[in-house]
């Protein structure tokens, strides 16, 4: 059964970038058909998906982060990343990263992230 | 505010039944059939419970059930246990663009 753990700083100063890493048990982030994935809850709201990685290279990330976001797979160590730059407080949310296969997901724990200076 | 609307809180007494709806819209709930639902308990990994609108996977009990009506998808829980307290919210395929969409959360609460 697959597992996924996020990592990274909890507290980042607003115009920088969000770096987040998740790393994967259980499976191989070079299996195919998978949507190795982003999303976020920020407080008192709903989820909201940031993007994906698939099939180890190709990319598709939410229109309105689109000009931000960066996802990327490190096969060496069986992970993949998040970057979010120009941050700003509206950016204050639980990061999860996930594994989906098109109709399901299966989730990290999450990982809180603050946007202050 | 969510892509998919659902109400804040359901409350329950144990036994009983209750329903969380989720609303969405053509383009993603009413278009297709990948909607799913999870459990999920505050700082542990949400659980799937429900996929394409009404498959359980295996291990989840069969008290639980899933639907579609139009752009509204629901989630039944039958005979409610305590076991059952917890937040749920949905999940929908929306295109190619934007991928998924989800619900903000329903918070199950029971007496």
């Amino acid at each position: 059964q697959v597992q996924l753990q996020e990592s990274g700083p909890g507290l980042v100063k607003p115009s920088e970038t969000l770096s987040l890493t998740c790393s994967v048990s259980g499976g191989s982030v070079t299996s195919g058909s998978y949507y190795w994935s982003w999303i976020r809850q920020p407080p008192g709201k709903g989820l909201e998906w940031i993007g994906y990685i698939y099939d180890s290279g190709s990319t598709n990330y939410n229109p309105s982060l689109k000009s931000r976001v960066t996802i990327s797979v490190d096969t060496s160590k069986n992970q993949f990343s998040l970057k979010l730059s120009s941050v700003t407080a509206a950016d204050t949310a639980v990061y999860y990263c996930a594994r989906g296969t098109g109709t399901t997901f299966a989730w990290g724990q999450g990982t809180l992230v603050t946007v202050s200076s | 505010q969510s892509a998919l609307t659902q109400p804040a809180s359901v409350s329950g007494s144990p036994g009983q039944s209750i329903t969380i709806s989720c609303t969405g819209t053509s383009s993603d709930v009413g278009n297709y059939n990948l909607v799913s639902w999870y459990q999920h308990h505050p700082g542990k990994a949400p659980k799937l419970m429900i996929y394409e609108v009404s498959k359980r996977p295996s291990g989840i009990s069969n008290r639980f059930s899933g639907s579609k009506s139009g752009n509204t998808a629901s989630l039944t829980i039958y005979g409610l246990q305590a076991e059952d307290e917890a937040d749920y919210f949905c999940c929908s395929y929306a295109g190619s663009s934007t991928s998924w969409v989800f619900g903000g959360g329903t918070k199950v609460t029971v007496l």
